[in-house]
Protein backbone atom coordinates (compact mmCIF):
# COMPACT_ATOMS: atom_id res chain seq x y z
CA UNK A 1 0.00 0.00 0.00
CA UNK A 2 1.31 3.39 -0.56
CA UNK A 3 2.00 5.53 1.85
CA UNK A 4 0.96 9.24 2.22
CA UNK A 5 3.27 11.16 -0.65
CA UNK A 6 4.42 14.72 -0.88
CA UNK A 7 5.93 16.40 -4.13
CA UNK A 8 8.43 18.21 -4.79
CA UNK A 9 10.48 17.00 -1.79
CA UNK A 10 12.47 20.01 -2.23
CA UNK A 11 11.60 23.71 -3.14
CA UNK A 12 13.93 26.56 -3.79
CA UNK A 13 12.32 29.95 -4.73
CA UNK A 14 12.69 33.91 -4.39
CA UNK A 15 11.09 36.02 -2.09
CA UNK A 16 7.54 37.05 -4.16
CA UNK A 17 7.45 33.89 -6.21
CA UNK A 18 4.41 31.76 -6.26
CA UNK A 19 4.73 27.80 -4.95
CA UNK A 20 2.29 24.88 -5.04
CA UNK A 21 2.62 21.87 -2.84
CA UNK A 22 0.95 18.62 -3.17
CA UNK A 23 -0.35 15.82 -1.18
CA UNK A 24 -1.37 12.79 -2.07
CA UNK A 25 -2.68 10.84 1.06
CA UNK A 26 -3.64 7.24 1.33
CA UNK A 27 -6.54 6.04 -0.67
CA UNK A 28 -9.95 6.01 1.32
CA UNK A 29 -8.41 8.54 3.80
CA UNK A 30 -11.22 11.20 4.35
CA UNK A 31 -8.94 13.42 6.75
CA UNK A 32 -6.21 15.30 5.16
CA UNK A 33 -4.17 17.25 7.49
CA UNK A 34 -1.29 19.74 6.39
CA UNK A 35 1.55 20.86 9.58
CA UNK A 36 4.96 22.97 8.88
CA UNK A 37 8.06 23.10 11.03
CA UNK A 38 9.43 26.50 11.04
CA UNK A 39 13.51 25.77 11.91
CA UNK A 40 13.84 25.95 15.59
CA UNK A 41 10.07 25.57 16.37
CA UNK A 42 7.93 23.27 16.94
CA UNK A 43 5.82 21.48 14.25
CA UNK A 44 1.99 23.46 14.09
CA UNK A 45 -0.86 22.98 12.25
CA UNK A 46 -2.15 24.82 9.26
CA UNK A 47 -5.39 22.99 8.18
CA UNK A 48 -7.57 19.86 8.31
CA UNK A 49 -10.23 18.63 5.63
CA UNK A 50 -12.53 16.36 5.62
CA UNK A 51 -13.06 14.91 2.56
CA UNK A 52 -12.94 17.84 -0.14
CA UNK A 53 -14.17 20.13 2.95
CA UNK A 54 -12.24 22.63 5.46
CA UNK A 55 -13.06 21.70 8.59
CA UNK A 56 -10.57 23.78 10.29
CA UNK A 57 -8.30 26.39 8.82
CA UNK A 58 -7.53 28.43 12.09
CA UNK A 59 -4.21 27.02 11.53
CA UNK A 60 -3.19 28.93 8.16
CA UNK A 61 -1.04 31.99 9.13
CA UNK A 62 -2.46 34.37 6.71
CA UNK A 63 -4.49 34.79 3.41
CA UNK A 64 -1.18 34.53 1.57
CA UNK A 65 -1.80 30.24 1.96
CA UNK A 66 -4.27 28.66 0.00
CA UNK A 67 -5.06 24.87 0.53
CA UNK A 68 -7.43 22.96 -1.88
CA UNK A 69 -8.75 19.34 -2.02
CA UNK A 70 -10.90 19.43 -5.02
CA UNK A 71 -12.92 15.79 -5.28
CA UNK A 72 -11.36 14.93 -2.04
CA UNK A 73 -8.37 12.93 -3.00
CA UNK A 74 -5.29 15.09 -3.31
CA UNK A 75 -4.68 18.29 -1.73
CA UNK A 76 -2.38 21.41 -2.48
CA UNK A 77 -1.20 23.94 -0.66
CA UNK A 78 -0.17 27.45 -2.52
CA UNK A 79 1.91 29.95 -0.95
CA UNK A 80 1.52 33.09 -3.27
CA UNK A 81 3.67 35.44 -2.92
CA UNK A 82 6.16 33.74 -0.47
CA UNK A 83 8.15 35.30 2.00
CA UNK A 84 11.22 34.67 4.24
CA UNK A 85 9.18 33.53 7.02
CA UNK A 86 7.31 30.91 5.09
CA UNK A 87 10.36 29.14 4.78
CA UNK A 88 10.47 25.10 6.91
CA UNK A 89 8.98 21.86 6.45
CA UNK A 90 5.61 21.52 4.97
CA UNK A 91 4.19 18.03 6.22
CA UNK A 92 0.78 16.23 4.82
CA UNK A 93 -0.55 13.78 7.18
CA UNK A 94 -3.81 11.51 6.36
CA UNK A 95 -6.25 9.19 8.07
CA UNK A 96 -9.24 7.16 7.41
CA UNK A 97 -12.14 7.75 9.63
CA UNK A 98 -13.07 11.14 10.34
CA UNK A 99 -15.14 10.61 13.52
CA UNK A 100 -12.52 8.86 15.32
CA UNK A 101 -9.55 10.95 16.40
CA UNK A 102 -8.13 7.91 18.21
CA UNK A 103 -7.25 6.49 14.74
CA UNK A 104 -3.40 5.86 13.47
CA UNK A 105 -2.36 9.23 11.68
CA UNK A 106 0.18 8.54 8.79
CA UNK A 107 2.61 11.42 7.73
CA UNK A 108 4.95 11.94 3.93
CA UNK A 109 7.90 12.63 3.87
CA UNK A 110 7.14 16.42 3.68
CA UNK A 111 8.78 19.46 1.11
CA UNK A 112 11.34 21.42 2.53
CA UNK A 113 10.05 25.09 1.11
CA UNK A 114 13.34 27.64 1.27
CA UNK A 115 12.73 31.17 0.19
CA UNK A 116 15.75 33.45 -0.51
CA UNK B 1 -3.65 27.47 24.59
CA UNK B 2 -1.88 24.21 24.21
CA UNK B 3 1.78 23.91 25.03
CA UNK B 4 3.54 20.81 24.58
CA UNK B 5 7.51 20.70 26.22
CA UNK B 6 9.97 17.74 25.55
CA UNK B 7 12.90 16.91 27.83
CA UNK B 8 15.58 16.51 27.24
CA UNK B 9 16.42 18.36 23.81
CA UNK B 10 18.96 15.76 23.05
CA UNK B 11 20.62 12.74 24.27
CA UNK B 12 23.29 10.54 23.81
CA UNK B 13 23.44 6.80 25.49
CA UNK B 14 25.64 3.97 24.64
CA UNK B 15 23.74 0.45 23.03
CA UNK B 16 21.86 -1.11 25.88
CA UNK B 17 20.76 1.52 28.02
CA UNK B 18 17.46 2.15 29.23
CA UNK B 19 15.98 5.54 28.58
CA UNK B 20 13.32 7.56 29.25
CA UNK B 21 12.11 10.90 27.03
CA UNK B 22 9.96 13.09 28.77
CA UNK B 23 6.91 15.58 27.58
CA UNK B 24 4.57 17.30 29.01
CA UNK B 25 1.55 19.47 28.28
CA UNK B 26 -0.09 22.21 29.78
CA UNK B 27 -3.75 21.80 29.12
CA UNK B 28 -5.16 18.62 30.53
CA UNK B 29 -8.18 18.53 28.53
CA UNK B 30 -6.77 16.15 25.59
CA UNK B 31 -8.21 13.45 23.65
CA UNK B 32 -5.27 11.41 23.22
CA UNK B 33 -1.17 11.62 23.32
CA UNK B 34 0.64 10.08 20.28
CA UNK B 35 4.59 9.56 20.23
CA UNK B 36 6.48 10.00 16.98
CA UNK B 37 9.52 8.90 15.38
CA UNK B 38 11.19 10.77 12.54
CA UNK B 39 14.53 9.95 10.81
CA UNK B 40 16.48 12.56 8.92
CA UNK B 41 14.69 13.08 5.55
CA UNK B 42 11.87 11.31 6.53
CA UNK B 43 8.12 11.74 7.37
CA UNK B 44 6.99 11.21 11.19
CA UNK B 45 6.07 7.48 12.37
CA UNK B 46 3.11 6.98 15.17
CA UNK B 47 4.47 4.64 17.60
CA UNK B 48 2.17 4.62 20.18
CA UNK B 49 -1.18 6.14 20.98
CA UNK B 50 -2.50 6.58 24.89
CA UNK B 51 -6.20 7.46 24.94
CA UNK B 52 -7.14 9.99 27.47
CA UNK B 53 -8.91 7.11 29.57
CA UNK B 54 -5.85 4.76 29.53
CA UNK B 55 -2.62 4.68 31.46
CA UNK B 56 0.11 3.43 29.13
CA UNK B 57 0.99 1.62 25.96
CA UNK B 58 3.52 -0.85 25.22
CA UNK B 59 5.20 -2.05 21.72
CA UNK B 60 8.23 -4.27 22.10
CA UNK B 61 10.73 -2.20 23.73
CA UNK B 62 8.66 0.66 23.70
CA UNK B 63 6.15 2.02 26.82
CA UNK B 64 4.57 5.19 26.83
CA UNK B 65 2.69 6.07 29.90
CA UNK B 66 0.22 9.27 30.57
CA UNK B 67 -0.57 11.14 33.65
CA UNK B 68 -3.32 13.22 32.16
CA UNK B 69 -4.12 14.87 35.29
CA UNK B 70 -0.40 16.02 35.94
CA UNK B 71 -0.05 16.66 32.60
CA UNK B 72 3.02 14.33 31.80
CA UNK B 73 3.68 11.58 29.44
CA UNK B 74 6.82 9.51 29.22
CA UNK B 75 8.18 6.85 26.78
CA UNK B 76 10.75 4.70 27.76
CA UNK B 77 12.99 2.51 25.71
CA UNK B 78 14.27 -0.48 26.84
CA UNK B 79 17.48 -1.88 25.91
CA UNK B 80 18.77 0.82 23.50
CA UNK B 81 20.03 -0.32 20.05
CA UNK B 82 21.60 2.48 17.47
CA UNK B 83 18.35 1.57 15.11
CA UNK B 84 16.77 3.73 17.75
CA UNK B 85 18.46 6.55 16.93
CA UNK B 86 16.13 9.26 15.41
CA UNK B 87 14.02 11.85 16.61
CA UNK B 88 11.08 11.61 19.15
CA UNK B 89 7.83 13.78 19.24
CA UNK B 90 5.39 14.60 21.48
CA UNK B 91 1.67 15.19 20.24
CA UNK B 92 -1.76 16.02 22.28
CA UNK B 93 -4.93 16.31 20.29
CA UNK B 94 -7.27 18.25 22.57
CA UNK B 95 -11.08 17.25 23.01
CA UNK B 96 -12.39 16.50 19.40
CA UNK B 97 -10.74 18.43 16.63
CA UNK B 98 -8.66 16.43 15.71
CA UNK B 99 -5.40 18.78 15.27
CA UNK B 100 -2.32 17.43 17.04
CA UNK B 101 -0.07 19.72 19.17
CA UNK B 102 3.80 18.92 18.65
CA UNK B 103 6.68 19.44 21.04
CA UNK B 104 9.90 20.19 19.51
CA UNK B 105 11.33 16.57 20.09
CA UNK B 106 14.44 14.64 21.64
CA UNK B 107 16.91 14.01 19.28
CA UNK B 108 18.24 10.56 20.19
CA UNK B 109 21.40 9.00 19.71
CA UNK B 110 22.47 5.73 20.60
CA UNK B 111 26.29 4.83 19.53
CA UNK B 112 27.44 1.55 19.52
Amino acid sequence: EAGVTQFPSHSVIEKGQTVTLRCDPISGHDNLYWYRRVMGKEIKFLLHFVKESKQDESGMPNNRFLAERTGGTYSTLKVQPAELEDSGVYFCASSQDPRDYNEKLFFGSGTQLSVL
Amino acid sequence: KQEVTQIPAALSVPEGENLVLNCSFTDSAIYNLQWFRQDPGKGLTSLLLIQSSQREQTSGRLNASLDKSSGRSTLYIAASQPGDSATYLCAVTRSTLGRLYFGRGTQLTVWP
